[in-house]
Formats: structure tokens, C-alpha cells, sequence
């Protein structure tokens, strides 16, 4: 079934450690998208990447980084996790920037 | 960053109609989009609009005016399983997504 998958599906994580989310598209999406979604405050963007080979940073990038190597991977890494990065972490592809995105079923992430 | 405003919450009772109002603010403008999301679960496209007026999809419209800043969601015909959160968001000059905090819908039979 097409579609985006997200790995894992939860996790819990100690402050300091390093986490990479991963995010899979198989619909040939150009651009893909990481945001993160806390209760009151709706999704906020941050990071993406309109091609394979190019990123960008969103609303809220610190304490991330994205890489896009080919066109259907695109992983999130927290190099250093803290408190404030527990959330809901989903990610989402578009055929171009100007089209719908489609989301993952999301990452629930607590970092004690 | 962006100024997008929704309700937080709304009740309706099942089989009746009812509008999301959603104002913002943005530098520059590509189009606005309407979400659905139940709890524990991704959003999921429910409308486009870009040029000023109604677009209507079933049960779903979406309006817009890109003079006043304003859009709504109209549902209609309410069923148990359209209890969930409508999120607003617009795409700006830069083609990004912005995203309101969301509007929760709770349908009563």
C-alpha cells in the first residue's frame, strides 16, 4: 500500500542520548517534511526538503537535523535530546512544495 | 512566524451543521488547506483553496476571502465520526505550511 511510514511508532529516551526518527514515502514525493505537534500549539515545521539533495530549516529547527539523500528516505536526528523535545513527531511528503502533503501515522517521542 | 486563529473547541449535535472559522496572517499567500485529525492519528486532507470562494467536496465546504484574511469550514450533516480536530493552514510566500492550534469538534447524538 502506498503511502509514508514512520519508525519507531513510540519511544522513550534519556535526556542526552541521540535518536534518529525515521520517515519512508513510496509515492515519489519530491518534497518531504518533519514537524512536531504539541498539545495547543499545532504542528510546527521543522525541517524539509523540496528535492532529494536539499534541505531547509522550519519554525523550529534547533536541536534537529534532517539529511535527504535519495527520494524517499528522510530521517530526523536528535543529536542531544532534551525535555523539550518530547512530542509528537510527523512526517510528510508532497509532490511538489504547492501540493497537499500527506502525513505518517507519527513518532510519540518522551525524552526524561 | 505565521498568525493562523481557529475556535479551540465547538459541540454539535448529529445532523446538524457547523462552520470553522479560521483568520490569519501571513507573508504572502499560496493557497490555504483544512485538516482532519482523530486523536492518536495523522491529519488528513480535507479541502484547498486558493482562489476567493466556495469550494464544495460532499458533506465538506471550505470558503475563502483573501482580502479579509478569513476562511470556514462548513460540515454538514453531522456524523459521530466527524468528532475530531479541523486544523486550518496556509502556505505562504515561501510555499511552507503553517498550522493553527486546531479546532476539536465533538458531535453529541
Amino acid at each position: 500500500i502506498a503511502g509514508i511510514t514512520q519508525a519507531p511508532t513510540s519511544q522513550i529516551l534519556a535526556a542526552g542520548r541521540r535518536m534518529t526518527l525515521r520517515c519512508t514515502q513510496d509515492m515519489r514525493h519530491n518534497a518531504m517534511y518533519w514537524y512536531r505537534q504539541d498539545l495547543g500549539l499545532g504542528l510546527r515545521l521543522i525541517h524539509y526538503s523540496n528535492t532529494a539533495g536539499t534541505t531547509g530549516k522550519g519554525e523550529v529547527p534547533d536541536g534537529y537535523s534532517v539529511s535527504r539523500a535519495n527520494t524517499d528516505d528522510f530521517p530526523l536526528t536528535l543529536a542531544s535530546a532534551v525535555p523539550s523535545q518530547t512530542s509528537v513527531y510527523f512526517c510528510a511528503s508532497s509532490e511538489g512544495e504547492e501540493d497537499e502533503q500527506f502525513f505518517g501515522p507519527g513518532t510519540r517521542l518522551t525524552v526524561l | 512566524g505565521q498568525n493562523i486563529d481557529q475556535p479551540t473547541e465547538m459541540t454539535a449535535t448529529e445532523g446538524a451543521i457547523v462552520q470553522i472559522n479560521c483568520t490569519y496572517q501571513t507573508s504572502g499567500f499560496n493557497g490555504l488547506f483544512w485538516y482532519q485529525q482523530h486523536a492518536g492519528e495523522a491529519p488528513t486532507f480535507l479541502s484547498y483553496n486558493v482562489l476567493d470562494g466556495l469550494e464544495e467536496k460532499g458533506r465538506f465546504s471550505s470558503f475563502l476571502s483573501r482580502s479579509k484574511g478569513y476562511s470556514y469550514l462548513l460540515l454538514k450533516e453531522l456524523q459521530m465520526k466527524d468528532s475530531a480536530s479541523y486544523l486550518c493552514a496556509v502556505k505562504d510566500g515561501d510555499y511552507k505550511l503553517s498550522f493553527g492550534a486546531g479546532t476539536t469538534v465533538t458531535v453529541r447524538a
